[in-house]
């Protein structure tokens, strides 16, 4: 049982890039979650899937896309990067049921762009 | 989302010692998680807390679910050199899907 995984473990993008970081669960978890991390600071949500086909923004989705075929994998889209995305990513997954929401990390993705 | 004041901001103490760190929040939470992030990896559920008033141990760590539901406390008893890390109190409000993070208390341990 392997979690939450994600790839890349780093990357390092020029302006304008684009990339896809990975995030897949075997948990079987219906909700599953991308923040970003900037230094000193908590995680901010950027987007969330309550399952399959469903999406929705968190609080600073702007200058990414995500997608949910299926339960296992959440991908995010960085379309064209900007240095305002350099940041540390972490995708969650959590199985919502009578208000328990404890989510469960991946090890993240460090990004940096130039 | 939600900004939850957490606090102290930065703890240094020795080994043996026992700590204590808070979360405060304007609005009313129907969760609270604590985590804790090692250097390098995401952070790690410590403790989950559903009701107003509950008191949960985890080992040495105990946190408390504030009656208000505004708030909450972490507390590690005799801490030890790997408890050193960032930790994060996390809420969540009855309408929504997202946690709200405060910005970590970072814990150094001297042995």
């Amino acid at each position: 049982n392997a979690g939450v995984t994600q790839t890349p473990k780093f990357r390092i993008l020029k302006i304008g890039q684009s990339m896809t970081l990975q995030c897949a669960q075997d948990m079987n978890h219906n909700y599953m979650y991308w923040y970003r991390q900037d230094p000193g600071m908590g995680l901010k949500l950027i987007y969330y899937s309550v399952g399959a086909g469903i999406t929705d923004k968190g609080e600073v989705p702007n200058g990414y896309n995500v997608s949910r075929s299926t339960t296992e994998d959440f991908p995010l889209r960085l379309e064209l990067a900007a240095p305002s995305q350099t940041s540390v990513y972490f995708c969650a997954s959590s199985f919502r049921l009578a208000g328990s929401n404890e989510q469960f990390f991946g090890p993240g993705t460090r990004l940096t762009v130039l | 989302g939600q900004q939850l004041n957490q606090s102290p901001q930065s703890m240094f103490i020795q080994e043996g010692e026992d700590v204590s760190m808070n979360c405060t929040s304007s609005s009313i939470f129907n969760t609270w998680l604590w985590y804790k992030q090692d250097p390098g990896e995401g952070p790690v559920l410590l403790i989950a807390l559903y009701k107003a008033g509950e008191l949960t141990s985890n080992g040495r760590l105990t946190a408390q679910f504030g009656i208000t539901r505004k708030d909450s406390f972490l507390n590690i008893s005799a801490s030890i050199p790997s408890d050193v890390g960032i930790y994060f109190c996390a809420g969540q409000n009855p309408s929504g899907y997202a946690l709200n993070f405060g910005k970590g208390t970072s814990l150094l341990v001297t042995p």
